[in-house]
């Protein structure tokens, strides 16, 4: 059974810096590409950043540029988002989710159940 | 970057109808759109992709057409399980695009 384990969200101030994870499971890590996607509260999604299943590609969204760095440890099956700089903005639920192919597809089969990052003073 | 516009936003709708929700892309995207289900407090659920294909495990009442830039996902007897929001996205290009979503509420 796939199982995606986000964490690491937490309440910060602008300015701040976070670092969110999310532990796979029940398939094999390195075969898919991953993506982050957020969701402010109350509203749609809105996708944040992809990696391919090597790490050797990496595609981000305009708003994130600059500012976040998504990476992954096959060994460990783990994703990671490294978000410096935020913003108020930024305040949502982020979701990892599964791509359906080790390229960036952006076809995302699994998601994770989400953690939340509060970027406030 | 390709907008995606759905509608309605919201419907209305009683157990046992048919429900048609529209998915417009800005420009052509061939058949690369994906619709997803999530309901209050969870995860989004794949439903669709490449427009007409059912994801495994999804109830036959779900069904997607269309190409180019008009899509419809269509329940063709909506159930109490159903009532969530659905969202239509393209992956033809990077980065990829979600419609605002329509909320299928219980009338």
């Amino acid at each position: 059974e796939v199982q995606l384990l986000d964490s690491g969200g937490d309440s910060v101030q602008p300015g701040g810096s976070l670092r969110l994870s999310c532990a796979a499971s029940g398939f094999t890590f390195s075969s898919n590409a991953m993506s982050w996607v957020r969701q402010a509260p109350g509203k749609g999604l809105e996708w944040v950043s992809g990696i391919s299943g090597s790490g050797g590609s990496k595609y981000y969204a305009d708003s994130v540029k600059g500012r976040f760095t998504i990476s992954r440890d096959n060994s460990k099956n783990t994703l990671f988002l490294q978000m410096n700089n935020l913003r108020a903005e930024d305040t949502a639920l982020y979701y990892c989710a599964k791509d359906a192919s080790r390229t960036v597809t952006t076809l995302y089969d699994y998601w994770g159940q989400g953690t939340l990052v509060t970027v406030s003073s | 970057d390709i907008q995606v516009t759905q509608s309605p936003s919201s419907l209305s709708a009683s157990v046992g109808d048919r429900v048609t929700i529209s998915c417009r892309a800005s420009q052509s995207i061939s058949s690369y759109l994906n619709w997803y289900q999530q309901k209050q407090g969870k995860a989004p659920k794949l439903l669709i992709y490449a427009a007409s294909s059912l994801q495994s495990g999804v109830p036959s009442r779900f069904s997607g057409t269309g190409s180019g830039t008009d899509f419809t996902l269509t329940i063709s007897s909506l159930q109490p399980e159903d009532f969530a929001t659905y969202y239509c996205q393209q992956s033809y290009s990077t980065p990829p695009t979600f419609g605002q979503g329509t909320k299928v509420e219980i009338k």
